[in-house]
Protein backbone atom coordinates (compact mmCIF):
# COMPACT_ATOMS: atom_id res chain seq x y z
CA UNK A 1 0.00 0.00 0.00
CA UNK A 2 1.01 3.21 -1.03
CA UNK A 3 2.11 5.11 1.94
CA UNK A 4 1.55 9.37 2.07
CA UNK A 5 3.20 10.88 -0.66
CA UNK A 6 4.33 14.77 -1.56
CA UNK A 7 5.57 16.65 -4.25
CA UNK A 8 7.95 17.93 -5.07
CA UNK A 9 10.65 16.66 -2.60
CA UNK A 10 12.52 19.74 -3.34
CA UNK A 11 11.62 23.73 -4.14
CA UNK A 12 13.81 26.78 -4.45
CA UNK A 13 12.04 29.73 -5.35
CA UNK A 14 12.65 33.43 -4.75
CA UNK A 15 11.29 35.52 -2.48
CA UNK A 16 7.66 37.00 -4.13
CA UNK A 17 7.56 34.08 -6.41
CA UNK A 18 4.19 31.40 -5.85
CA UNK A 19 5.06 27.79 -5.10
CA UNK A 20 2.34 24.94 -4.54
CA UNK A 21 2.97 21.53 -2.68
CA UNK A 22 0.86 18.64 -3.52
CA UNK A 23 -0.09 15.87 -0.41
CA UNK A 24 -1.91 12.82 -1.30
CA UNK A 25 -2.63 10.88 1.16
CA UNK A 26 -3.15 7.16 2.03
CA UNK A 27 -6.14 6.17 0.31
CA UNK A 28 -9.30 6.39 1.92
CA UNK A 29 -7.79 8.71 4.51
CA UNK A 30 -10.22 11.10 5.71
CA UNK A 31 -7.97 13.23 8.30
CA UNK A 32 -5.50 14.81 6.03
CA UNK A 33 -2.80 17.21 8.23
CA UNK A 34 -0.47 19.92 7.18
CA UNK A 35 2.88 20.33 9.27
CA UNK A 36 5.72 22.90 8.98
CA UNK A 37 9.51 22.57 10.22
CA UNK A 38 11.20 25.72 10.31
CA UNK A 39 14.83 24.95 10.78
CA UNK A 40 15.94 25.04 14.25
CA UNK A 41 12.39 24.83 15.97
CA UNK A 42 10.32 22.09 16.73
CA UNK A 43 7.30 20.42 13.97
CA UNK A 44 4.31 22.51 14.02
CA UNK A 45 0.35 22.10 13.06
CA UNK A 46 -0.43 24.38 10.13
CA UNK A 47 -4.08 22.36 9.54
CA UNK A 48 -6.43 19.69 9.72
CA UNK A 49 -8.81 18.33 6.77
CA UNK A 50 -11.86 16.54 6.84
CA UNK A 51 -12.63 14.91 3.46
CA UNK A 52 -12.69 18.25 1.75
CA UNK A 53 -13.58 20.46 4.80
CA UNK A 54 -11.25 22.65 6.68
CA UNK A 55 -11.77 21.23 10.27
CA UNK A 56 -8.95 23.36 11.85
CA UNK A 57 -6.59 26.19 10.45
CA UNK A 58 -5.38 27.30 13.80
CA UNK A 59 -2.15 27.00 12.65
CA UNK A 60 -1.69 28.70 9.00
CA UNK A 61 0.78 31.57 10.02
CA UNK A 62 -1.18 34.03 7.64
CA UNK A 63 -3.39 34.69 4.38
CA UNK A 64 -0.59 34.19 2.02
CA UNK A 65 -0.91 30.21 3.08
CA UNK A 66 -3.89 28.61 0.95
CA UNK A 67 -4.51 24.82 1.37
CA UNK A 68 -7.37 23.30 -0.34
CA UNK A 69 -8.39 19.68 -1.04
CA UNK A 70 -10.93 19.09 -3.43
CA UNK A 71 -13.45 16.11 -3.93
CA UNK A 72 -11.55 15.39 -0.47
CA UNK A 73 -8.42 13.51 -2.03
CA UNK A 74 -5.42 14.94 -2.58
CA UNK A 75 -4.01 18.64 -0.87
CA UNK A 76 -2.41 21.50 -1.95
CA UNK A 77 -0.90 24.42 -0.43
CA UNK A 78 -0.18 27.30 -1.83
CA UNK A 79 2.22 29.97 -1.10
CA UNK A 80 1.94 33.64 -2.45
CA UNK A 81 3.83 35.57 -2.03
CA UNK A 82 6.22 33.63 -0.64
CA UNK A 83 8.73 35.26 2.03
CA UNK A 84 12.08 34.00 3.50
CA UNK A 85 10.75 33.11 6.87
CA UNK A 86 8.81 30.63 5.14
CA UNK A 87 11.46 28.06 4.11
CA UNK A 88 11.41 24.96 5.82
CA UNK A 89 10.13 21.62 5.51
CA UNK A 90 6.40 21.28 5.32
CA UNK A 91 4.86 17.56 6.09
CA UNK A 92 1.69 15.93 5.20
CA UNK A 93 0.08 13.59 7.39
CA UNK A 94 -2.89 11.52 7.47
CA UNK A 95 -4.63 9.31 9.63
CA UNK A 96 -8.11 7.03 8.70
CA UNK A 97 -10.17 7.54 12.06
CA UNK A 98 -10.12 11.04 13.95
CA UNK A 99 -9.41 9.55 17.74
CA UNK A 100 -7.46 9.74 20.56
CA UNK A 101 -5.03 6.80 20.12
CA UNK A 102 -5.06 6.56 16.09
CA UNK A 103 -1.35 6.82 14.29
CA UNK A 104 -0.83 9.79 11.71
CA UNK A 105 1.22 8.74 8.88
CA UNK A 106 3.79 11.24 7.48
CA UNK A 107 5.19 12.20 3.71
CA UNK A 108 8.68 12.32 3.22
CA UNK A 109 8.18 16.30 3.21
CA UNK A 110 8.72 18.85 0.63
CA UNK A 111 11.99 21.19 1.90
CA UNK A 112 11.38 24.99 0.67
CA UNK A 113 14.15 27.20 0.25
CA UNK A 114 12.86 30.65 -0.37
CA UNK A 115 16.37 32.93 -1.14
CA UNK B 1 6.40 27.87 28.44
CA UNK B 2 6.48 25.60 25.40
CA UNK B 3 3.71 23.09 24.76
CA UNK B 4 6.27 20.24 24.72
CA UNK B 5 9.37 20.57 25.90
CA UNK B 6 12.40 18.45 25.95
CA UNK B 7 15.90 17.69 26.66
CA UNK B 8 18.06 19.68 24.25
CA UNK B 9 20.45 16.97 23.72
CA UNK B 10 22.29 15.70 21.90
CA UNK B 11 22.96 12.42 23.14
CA UNK B 12 25.96 10.51 22.16
CA UNK B 13 26.38 6.78 23.74
CA UNK B 14 28.33 3.64 23.25
CA UNK B 15 26.67 1.01 21.73
CA UNK B 16 24.84 -1.08 24.26
CA UNK B 17 24.41 1.70 26.78
CA UNK B 18 21.54 2.81 28.53
CA UNK B 19 19.84 6.22 27.82
CA UNK B 20 16.95 8.18 29.06
CA UNK B 21 14.69 11.12 27.49
CA UNK B 22 12.47 13.06 29.12
CA UNK B 23 9.38 15.31 28.00
CA UNK B 24 7.71 17.72 29.90
CA UNK B 25 3.78 18.90 28.40
CA UNK B 26 2.01 21.92 29.78
CA UNK B 27 -1.99 21.45 28.77
CA UNK B 28 -3.57 19.15 31.30
CA UNK B 29 -6.11 18.30 29.59
CA UNK B 30 -4.05 16.59 26.81
CA UNK B 31 -5.16 13.03 25.97
CA UNK B 32 -2.36 10.82 24.08
CA UNK B 33 1.08 10.74 24.00
CA UNK B 34 3.65 9.27 21.78
CA UNK B 35 6.85 9.20 20.85
CA UNK B 36 7.88 9.13 17.19
CA UNK B 37 11.61 8.72 15.54
CA UNK B 38 12.77 10.76 13.05
CA UNK B 39 15.72 9.62 10.85
CA UNK B 40 17.85 12.21 9.26
CA UNK B 41 15.99 14.15 6.18
CA UNK B 42 13.34 11.79 6.72
CA UNK B 43 9.44 11.91 7.86
CA UNK B 44 8.49 11.69 11.16
CA UNK B 45 7.16 7.90 12.45
CA UNK B 46 5.66 6.23 15.35
CA UNK B 47 7.76 4.56 17.59
CA UNK B 48 5.35 4.09 20.70
CA UNK B 49 2.30 5.38 21.89
CA UNK B 50 2.56 5.94 25.88
CA UNK B 51 0.55 5.30 28.41
CA UNK B 52 -0.21 5.46 31.95
CA UNK B 53 0.10 2.35 32.88
CA UNK B 54 3.67 2.27 31.30
CA UNK B 55 4.69 0.07 28.14
CA UNK B 56 7.57 -1.48 26.86
CA UNK B 57 8.28 -2.63 23.31
CA UNK B 58 11.64 -4.80 23.06
CA UNK B 59 14.33 -2.66 24.19
CA UNK B 60 11.86 0.66 24.90
CA UNK B 61 9.71 1.07 26.92
CA UNK B 62 7.75 4.44 27.53
CA UNK B 63 6.63 5.95 31.00
CA UNK B 64 3.90 8.82 31.52
CA UNK B 65 2.99 10.44 34.72
CA UNK B 66 0.13 12.90 34.57
CA UNK B 67 0.37 14.68 37.87
CA UNK B 68 3.58 15.57 36.28
CA UNK B 69 3.10 16.12 33.12
CA UNK B 70 5.79 14.12 32.07
CA UNK B 71 6.51 11.17 29.59
CA UNK B 72 10.06 9.64 29.36
CA UNK B 73 11.37 7.03 26.71
CA UNK B 74 14.00 4.47 27.69
CA UNK B 75 16.21 2.57 25.72
CA UNK B 76 18.49 -0.27 26.68
CA UNK B 77 20.90 -1.95 24.77
CA UNK B 78 21.22 0.80 22.57
CA UNK B 79 22.04 -0.33 19.10
CA UNK B 80 24.03 2.19 16.05
CA UNK B 81 20.56 1.82 14.26
CA UNK B 82 18.84 3.54 17.10
CA UNK B 83 20.40 6.61 15.92
CA UNK B 84 17.70 9.28 15.08
CA UNK B 85 15.77 12.14 16.50
CA UNK B 86 13.21 11.30 19.10
CA UNK B 87 9.90 13.54 18.99
CA UNK B 88 7.94 13.47 22.13
CA UNK B 89 4.29 14.09 20.72
CA UNK B 90 1.11 15.25 22.66
CA UNK B 91 -2.02 14.92 21.36
CA UNK B 92 -5.25 17.46 22.14
CA UNK B 93 -8.29 17.89 21.25
CA UNK B 94 -9.94 21.18 20.22
CA UNK B 95 -13.98 19.96 19.98
CA UNK B 96 -15.73 17.90 18.87
CA UNK B 97 -14.02 14.79 17.29
CA UNK B 98 -10.98 17.54 16.09
CA UNK B 99 -7.51 16.31 17.37
CA UNK B 100 -4.09 17.68 16.39
CA UNK B 101 -0.40 16.43 17.19
CA UNK B 102 2.31 19.17 18.94
CA UNK B 103 5.47 17.95 19.18
CA UNK B 104 8.32 18.50 20.90
CA UNK B 105 11.84 20.11 19.42
CA UNK B 106 13.33 16.47 19.24
CA UNK B 107 16.32 14.76 20.93
CA UNK B 108 18.87 14.12 18.42
CA UNK B 109 21.17 10.70 19.89
CA UNK B 110 24.10 9.17 18.23
CA UNK B 111 25.29 5.39 18.80
CA UNK B 112 28.55 5.56 18.74
CA UNK B 113 30.29 1.81 17.81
Amino acid sequence: EAGVTQFPSHSVIEKGQTVTLRCDPISGHDNLYWYRRVMGKEIKFLLHFVKESKQDESGMPNNRFLAERTGGTYSTLKVQPAELEDSGVYFCASSQEQGRATEAFFGQGTRLTVV
Amino acid sequence: RKEVEQDPGPFNVPEGATVAFNCTYSNSASQSFFWYRQDCRKEPKLLMSVYSSGNEDGRFTAQLNRASQYISLLIRDSKLSDSATYLCVVKLGSGGSNYKLTFGKGTLLTVNP
